[in-house]
């Protein structure tokens, strides 16, 4: 099982917004910065969050992320077709000396 | 353009050994942390190892320590993940990605390895 915890999936119709929480200890959301990588059906995962919320260049502002304590939330606005992907968050866990992804989240759009 | 393009995959048998190779360019590929990222079929995503920039400085998940070795060849733009004793659960794209500060940027495209008798 994965260090980290996430929904195994979420949906929304067009237009709505949906959020996807990941779930960490003090190990590693807790003392370090949490990124957020979407994987679109058969391609490689990108970077769309890091830094907890910065968005790399030509990431829209419809997707945005947070964190509190030693959980952290992406969340996506206007959902859009476009959008239907495995969402995965990750962060350094310095317990592990190890980089620990979530188990995913895969994002339907009704 | 950054461009990580990995290589060296294929089908080997349980117990054998192969050496995967990423060619980077569009960097300076000399002052980066390099990572190994793996992705079972229809399974998530699982971090691999990493190297600092000099090749000094090396983790590894646990699953694969003691088996799997990485390099880095600055003068020629390339990393390697060298795999030993080789498992079916080792049965995976391998992803190489390159890191700025505690997060992953860049991705190749992958190659798949297939552990299998």
């Amino acid at each position: 099982q994965s260090v980290l915890t996430q929904p195994p999936s979420v949906s929304a119709a067009p237009g709505q917004k949906v959020t996807i929480s990941c779930s960490g200890s003090s190990s590693n959301i807790g003392a370090n910065s949490v990124s957020w990588y979407q994987q679109l059906p058969g391609t490689a995962p990108k970077l769309l969050i890091y830094d907890m919320d910065k968005r790399p260049s030509g990431i829209p502002d419809r997707f945005s992320g947070s964190k509190s304590a030693t959980s952290a939330t992406l969340g996506i606005t206007g959902l859009q077709t476009g959008d239907e992907a495995d969402y995965y968050c990750g962060a350094w866990d310095n317990s592990l000396s190890a980089y620990v992804f979530g188990p995913g989240t895969k994002v339907t759009v009704l | 353009e950054v461009q990580l393009v990995e290589s060296g995959g294929g089908l080997v048998q349980p117990g054998g050994s192969l050496r995967l190779s990423c060619a980077a360019s569009g960097f300076t590929f000399s002052s980066y942390w390099m990572n190994w990222v793996r992705q079972a079929p229809g399974k998530g995503l699982e971090w691999v190892a990493n190297i600092n920039p000099d090749g000094s400085g090396k983790n590894f998940v646990d699953s694969v320590k003691g088996r799997f070795s990485i390099s880095r060849e600055n003068d020629k733009h390339s990393m390697y993940l060298q795999m030993n004793s080789l498992r079916a659960e080792d049965t995976a794209v391998y992803y190489c990605t390159r890191a700025g500060g505690n997060y992953l940027v860049y991705w190749g495209q992958g190659t798949l390895v297939t552990v299998s008798s």
